[in-house]
């Protein structure tokens, strides 16, 4: 079975703070994810990697930026939390099928 | 701009009804259709439909894709209070860079 985890299952943090949100997938998958959810919007694309140090913007990456220096990590860095970051961030990965992803359990992000 | 809208948003039925949930899209490039059933953590992967027509059966779910009107239903029969959950609808764009998420239909199932 794929094994998509993330570090955190809650995490609270500060206005202005420096966040770090980490992923790992097990499967030896070339492409990960990171999206946000929110109620009433669905889940959102915010970046993707399909290999090592390469990345692509999803749809919000605004207020974001990723890296993948390793093939099974996929790191979420948001160098300025604000309030409007509060939300559900789930990673996911695929391998050969692009479309058909694993998810990690999500984590929960509260800006303070 | 690229939208995937489904409905109905909530929908609460008894446990042995049948229900159709809808999804339908607008998207440049369409490649490829997914329904994900997320519980209480994280989307699990149901089907992935491409061409128009072809029924995706598992067990008690099933789905299928009209690609000239643009929509999906996934089925549910004989549903059962394990199938509470929302149902996710996404469509992918034919260079992989593009995922549409819908809002998702919330389905309660009440014994």
């Amino acid at each position: 079975d794929v094994k998509v985890t993330q570090s955190s299952r809650y995490l609270v943090k500060r206005t202005g703070e420096k966040v770090f949100l980490e992923c790992v997938q097990d499967m030896d998958h070339e492409n990960m994810f990171w999206y946000r959810q929110d109620p009433g919007l669905g889940l959102r694309l915010i970046y993707f990697s399909y290999d090592v140090k390469m990345k692509e913007k999803g749809d919000i990456p605004e207020g974001y930026s990723v890296s993948r220096e390793k093939k099974e990590r996929f790191s979420l860095i948001l160098e300025s939390a604000s309030t409007n970051q509060t939300s559900m961030y789930l990673c996911a990965s695929s391998g050969d099928s692009l479309y058909e992803q694993y998810f990690g359990p999500g984590t929960r992000l509260t800006v303070t | 701009e690229d939208k995937v809208v489904q409905s109905p948003l909530s929908l609460v039925v008894h446990e042995g009804d049948t229900v159709t949930l809808n999804c339908s899209y607008e998207v440049t490039n369409f490649r490829s259709l997914l329904w994900y059933k997320q519980e209480k953590k994280a989307p699990t992967f149901l089907f992935m439909l491409t061409s128009s027509g072809i029924e995706k059966k598992s067990g008690r779910l099933s789905s299928i894709l009209d690609k000239k009107e643009l929509f999906s239903i996934l089925n549910i029969t004989a549903t059962q209070t394990g199938d509470s959950a929302i149902y996710l609808c996404a469509v992918g764009d034919n260079y992989g860079q593009n995922f549409v998420f819908g809002p998702g239909t919330r389905l309660s199932v009440l014994p």
